[in-house]
């Protein structure tokens, strides 16, 4: 099975501020990349699909890169809403999503 | 609208079983996988499998082999995951999922809203 590893577990930032977070694959998954934002008690919901394709309804605050195994999301200027655990998951073959990245936003 | 809305919660005592219910409406239900993801408390999210709509053919993840078992009635739209033997540490919220097929929309676009299954004696 392919493994995610994402970096780091946990950041703060503050509003206005740029912030990137890292997800590896543990083999390539050519660009079959999604991130997913999730707030507390609430289901995960869908920003970016296949590495950089911003979800329809997205803010374009929010940005995809990579291929092969290294993939980051970047949140050009962090606002308070954006206070939530982001997972990235591999979708080419079967499903693994990373560990989760929690993000403060002072 | 696309809804996917899932049965309430449970609460179950070791060594039985549970079945929740994912109930789709607003798209054709044969057109997208369900996946099945489970949260245990304060942790992330683990991928359990999917279900092909179309074939019935159920997916399971490595961990989720046996004592799980997707199954469908496409005559109502509505997905199934049944848990057997369950024990403390399948205490958890399941959330089902849709995701299309094609590669342009490989992604768990509308999920449910979650149900907790809490197993304790």
């Amino acid at each position: 099975d392919i493994q995610m590893t994402q970096s780091p577990s946990s950041l703060s930032a503050s509003v206005g501020e740029r912030v990137t977070i890292t997800c590896r694959a543990s083999r390539s998954i050519a660009g079959f990349l999604n991130w997913f934002q999730q707030k507390p008690g609430k289901a995960p919901t869908v920003l970016i699909y296949g590495a950089y394709r911003l979800q329809s309804g997205v803010p374009s605050r929010f940005s995809g890169h990579g291929s092969d195994t290294d993939f980051t999301l970047t949140i050009s200027s962090l606002q308070p809403e954006d206070s939530a655990t982001y997972y990235c998951q591999q979708a080419y073959s079967k499903r693994t999503f990373g560990q989760g990245t929690k993000v403060e936003v002072k | 609208q696309v809804q996917l809305v899932q049965s309430g919660s449970e609460l179950k005592k070791p060594g039985a079983s549970v079945k929740i219910s994912c109930n789709t409406s607003g798209y054709n239900f044969t057109n997208y996988y369900v996946n099945w993801v489970r949260q245990a408390p304060g942790q992330g999210l683990e991928w359990m499998g999917w279900i092909n709509t179309n074939t019935g053919n159920p997916t399971y993840a490595q961990g989720f082999t046996g004592r799980f078992v997707f199954s469908l009635d496409t005559s109502v739209s509505t997905a199934f995951l049944q848990i057997s033997s369950l024990q403390p540490d399948d205490t958890a919220v399941y959330f089902c999922a849709r995701e299309g097929v094609v590669p342009a929309a490989m992604m768990a676009d509308y999920w449910g809203q979650g149900t907790l299954v809490t197993v304790s004696s």
